[in-house]
């Protein structure tokens, strides 16, 4: 199964509000990295917070991680219309032995926001 | 920033039928990359690792013989779909990934290819 949880699934806010999603996952992580996708097109990589961060801004978008909950959430302040689309937590796992890892990404949060 | 490109952005096919995906890293060596796949309002799922050289490796449930993925060269991975059903419809995404510094990499994915099997 998917190692990322997204809640909510769906979340439909007014432009302007702040939109809060979080995401959790169940084994330890070297990094948690966010993902913005429009319907039907790629994914635009939106911010990346290491295992040893607690906190990272850029822009609108703050992410938080807290590794002793395995969870973390992604804030985007002062939402716009623009900002519509689906968002997805994605982590890769602690290994040993060098090597690259494919990304676990969590269910997304659909974003609709109403303009 | 680093580039991935797919070829193509979208295909149909007919039932029965294979198709290739390209997966191109424009401005890196990638010896590693990846191949997810995202059936409509789902989440991306891995399939596969393409390794440069070697053999790929497949994730639980992946039919190896079905999808066959080629890693001729350090830029260059290919997904083919072998006799494609209805049900292989999807949105298939590619990543290549890039050491930038000590032990941090990043992923970079591509623009990803819209299969659609009548």
């Amino acid at each position: 199964s998917q190692q990322g949880e997204e809640d909510p699934q769906a979340l439909s806010i007014q432009e302007g509000e702040n939109a809060t999603m979080n995401c959790s996952y169940k084994t330890s992580i070297n990094n948690l990295q966010w993902y913005r996708q429009n319907s039907g097109r790629g994914l635009v990589h939106l911010i990346l917070i290491r295992s040893n961060e607690r906190e990272k801004h850029s822009g609108r978008l703050r992410v938080t991680l807290d590794t002793s909950k395995k969870s973390s959430s992604l804030l985007i302040t002062a939402s716009r219309a623009a900002d519509t689309a689906s968002y997805f937590c994605a982590t890769d796992l602690m290994y040993s032995g060098g090597g690259a890892d494919g990304l676990t990404f969590g269910k997304g949060t659909h974003l609709i926001i109403q303009p | 920033g680093a580039v991935v490109s797919q070829h193509p952005s979208w295909v149909i096919c007919k039932s029965g039928t294979s198709v290739k995906i390209e997966c191109r890293s424009l401005d890196f060596q990638a010896t590693t990359m990846f191949w997810y796949r995202q059936f409509p309002k789902q989440s991306l799922m891995l399939m596969a690792t393409s390794n440069e050289g070697s053999k790929a490796t497949y994730e639980q449930g992946v039919e190896k013989d079905k999808f066959l993925i080629n890693h001729a060269s350090l830029t260059l991975s290919t997904l083919t779909v072998t006799s494609a059903h209805p049900e292989d419809s999807s949105f298939y995404i590619c990543s290549a990934w890039r050491v930038t510094s000590g032990p941090n990499y990043e992923q970079y994915f591509g623009p990803g290819t819209r299969l659609t099997v009548t």
